[in-house]
């Protein structure tokens, strides 16, 4: 069965970086895009930015460039999203979804269980 | 930065329809996708390509659209539709994703 599998939840002091990872199994992690999405504590979804895993292109929300880089490694079916330079307001869960696009998108079909990132002094 | 409206609530009876509207600039030219969110988990995709449903979900969760709106539709309300909704689409040119803030409905 399809499943994405997040990194454990993080405590970051203010400036630092973070590196989240997304392990995929149950398909072929080349053949669909990943999405990351944060959520602040009873707050709305944010999209963060996609990543082919097969080509590595990316792009990113004009919110984040310049603080956020999406890579993956495929000989282990994983992604990752790094966040820099983090600040208190970046307190969030932060998920990773699948996305399957082919001519276009058919939206995030299977998540991540989400990663809780504490960015506190 | 491109943005998508939703109500920010809705309240119907058990067995009503509840109908959830999104609006943007850009939704004649991009699809949007409706995702529920229950409490503590992920979420989960409802409606794709403005109109499909994915299998598993149940029929009574349909979209339309109509110019600079969408709509989901859920007919004959069951409590466990109770949940946040969330629609999602694209900037004019399909470079950016954007979620709307979010409707919470309630069954009543």
């Amino acid at each position: 069965q399809v499943q994405l599998v997040q990194s454990g939840a993080e405590v970051k002091k203010p400036g630092a970086s973070v590196k989240v990872s997304c392990k995929a199994s149950g398909y072929t992690f080349t053949s669909y895009d990943i999405n990351w999405v944060r959520q602040a504590t009873g707050q709305g979804l944010e999209w963060m930015g996609w990543m082919n895993p097969n080509s590595g292109n990316t792009g990113y929300a004009q919110k984040f460039q310049g603080r956020v880089t999406m890579t993956r490694n495929t000989s282990i079916s994983t992604a990752y999203m790094e966040l820099s330079s983090l600040r208190s307001e970046d307190t969030a869960v932060y998920y990773c979804a699948r996305e399957l696009v082919d001519i276009v998108a058919t939206g995030n079909d299977y998540w991540g269980q989400g990663t809780l990132v504490t960015v506190s002094s | 930065s491109y943005e998508l409206t939703q109500p920010p609530s809705v309240s119907v009876s058990p067995g009503q329809t509840a109908r959830i509207t999104c609006s943007g600039d850009a939704l004649p030219k991009q699809y949007a996708y409706w995702y529920q969110q229950k409490p503590g988990q992920a979420p989960v995709l409802v409606i794709y390509k403005d109109s499909e449903r994915p299998s598993g979900i149940p029929e009574r969760f349909s979209g339309s659209s109509s110019g600079t709106t969408v709509t989901l539709t859920i007919s004959g309300v069951q409590a466990e539709d109770e949940a946040d909704y969330y629609c999602q689409s694209a900037d004019s040119s399909g470079t950016y994703k954007v979620f709307g803030g979010g409707t919470k409905l309630t069954v009543l």
